[in-house]
């Protein structure tokens, strides 16, 4: 299995600029989390799916960033219009209902200038 | 404030000797696991105890939970320089498959 796929690994873009992270879990997790991790505030879970329905997204910071999951083999995490406080690495994550261990992919380096 | 907590924050030791780090919780918990993440890259899962085990092993590493002092350790003996990483522990809710980490033990390994 390729494991958890995240596009692109890194994006630089400035202040004001919508970004969109992607991401593809193992085949046969229904369960989808978007992490993001910075020195400051450690990893932060934002939202997380189970079959393809957003369950909890109370760490989504502001109305700003927005997650869809249209599908069992993609979804998205976008910021509009991003800041540079949003710079961070973006994890997204996938387990199968039940199972407590999530595989995470390699993460997004997001930098907004 | 984080569910989970490690201790130390930061860890330096020799190749072959014994790293123990710590993690706290304040709430109830169905299990507990931790996760190693080196530089640049995801986390990946190490172990999972469940909250009615005390101990489990896995290779080099051994993990205890107590639940009445809402704490657990990781131990990785006979450590190697490709330990260097951080170690995450996690902790679940009752429900569903959420998992709040802690704020990691950097691990450093000298060889």
């Amino acid at each position: 299995d390729a494991g958890v796929i995240q596009s692109p690994r890194h994006e630089v873009t400035e202040m004001g600029q919508e970004v969109t992270l992607r991401c593809k879990p193992i085949s046969g997790h229904n369960s989808l989390f978007w992490y993001r991790q910075t020195m400051m505030r450690g990893l932060e879970l934002l939202i997380y799916f189970n079959n393809n329905v957003p369950i909890d997204d109370s760490g989504m910071p502001e109305d700003r960033f927005s997650a869809k999951m249209p599908n069992a083999s993609f979804s998205t995490l976008k910021i509009q219009p991003s800041e540079p406080r949003d710079s961070a690495v973006y994890f997204c994550a996938s387990c199968r209902t039940g199972s407590y261990e999530q595989y995470f992919g390699p993460g997004t380096r997001l930098t907004v200038t | 404030s984080q569910q989970g907590e490690e201790d130390p924050q930061a860890l330096s030791i020799q190749e072959g000797e014994n790293a123990t780090m710590n993690c706290s919780y304040k709430t109830s918990i169905n299990n507990l696991q931790w996760y190693r993440q080196n530089s640049g890259r995801g986390l990946v899962h190490l172990i999972l105890i469940r909250s009615n085990e005390r101990e489990k092993h896995s290779g080099r590493l051994r993990v205890t939970l107590d639940t009445s002092k809402k704490s657990s350790s990781l131990l990785i003996t006979a450590s190697r320089a490709a330990d260097t990483a951080s170690y995450f522990c996690a902790t679940d809710e009752a429900a569903g498959n959420k998992l709040t980490f802690g704020g990691g033990t950097r691990v450093l390994v000298k060889p």
